[in-house]
């Protein structure tokens, strides 16, 4: 089963504007990862979040971490065409266990 | 990060007929996954390729239907048997280094099942 929500399921906005994703899961997590997808091709890995941090920061990617309501947030600034893609979250429970649970991702439409 | 190919990137196949998938990647790593996308759906995983051992597969994934090796520590075959067009998806390899918790995906085979 997914351990991940994300929402919205789709998301359009214009060249320049801000888009932000959000992600919700179920059980505890060791870390959080989040992915993009352009045209149902490869996972591009943008920035893994472990559990005892809050923020992080990458170029024009934003990911916040709240574990107290088991959600996260990806925010991308100042959007680009290029951006357009299907973004995805996936965690896993740390340990030996390395495997990852993805939720059902959101598509973002960037307009130019 | 490593390099990951997968072939073929795509394929058409007929209905009872199987398919392997291979994964190479340009550096030892410590464990290889097996993951299926559905078209307009998530990633689920399959399986987790144990090198020189069985796979470990997940809920409703059996050996008799994906049967995979790990010969190495750089190479994985998937293989998709006795095919059905409910089979039709994305098939990605992934692989954990060891370094971090950081999780690398192949570009992904695209199957078709007519």
């Amino acid at each position: 089963s997914q351990q991940g929500e994300e929402d919205p399921q789709a998301l359009s906005i214009q060249e320049g504007e801000n888009a932000t994703m959000n992600c919700s899961y179920k059980t505890s997590i060791n870390n959080l990862q989040w992915y993009r997808q352009n045209s149902g091709r490869g996972l591009v890995h943008l920035i893994l979040i472990r559990s005892n941090e809050r923020e992080k920061h990458s170029g024009r990617l934003r990911v916040t971490l709240d574990t107290s309501k088991k959600s996260s947030s990806l925010l991308i600034t100042a959007s680009r065409a290029a951006d357009t893609a299907s973004y995805f979250c996936a965690t896993d429970s740390g340990g030996s266990n390395y495997k990852l649970t993805f939720g059902k991702g959101t598509l973002l439409t960037v307009n130019p | 990060s490593a390099v990951i190919s997968q072939k073929p990137s795509r394929d058409i196949c007929q209905r009872g007929t199987s398919l392997t998938i291979q994964c190479q990647v340009d550096s030892q790593v410590t464990m290889m996954f097996w993951y299926r996308q559905q078209p307009g759906q998530s990633l689920t995983l399959i399986a987790t390729a144990n090198q020189g051992s069985e796979a470990t597969y997940e809920s409703g994934f059996v050996i008799d239907k994906f049967p995979i090796s790990r010969p190495n520590l750089t190479f994985s075959t998937l293989t998709v048997s006795n095919m059905s067009p409910e089979d039709s998806s994305i098939y990605l390899c992934s692989v954990w280094q060891g370094a971090s918790y950081e999780q690398y995906f192949g570009p992904g085979t695209r199957l078709t099942v007519t």
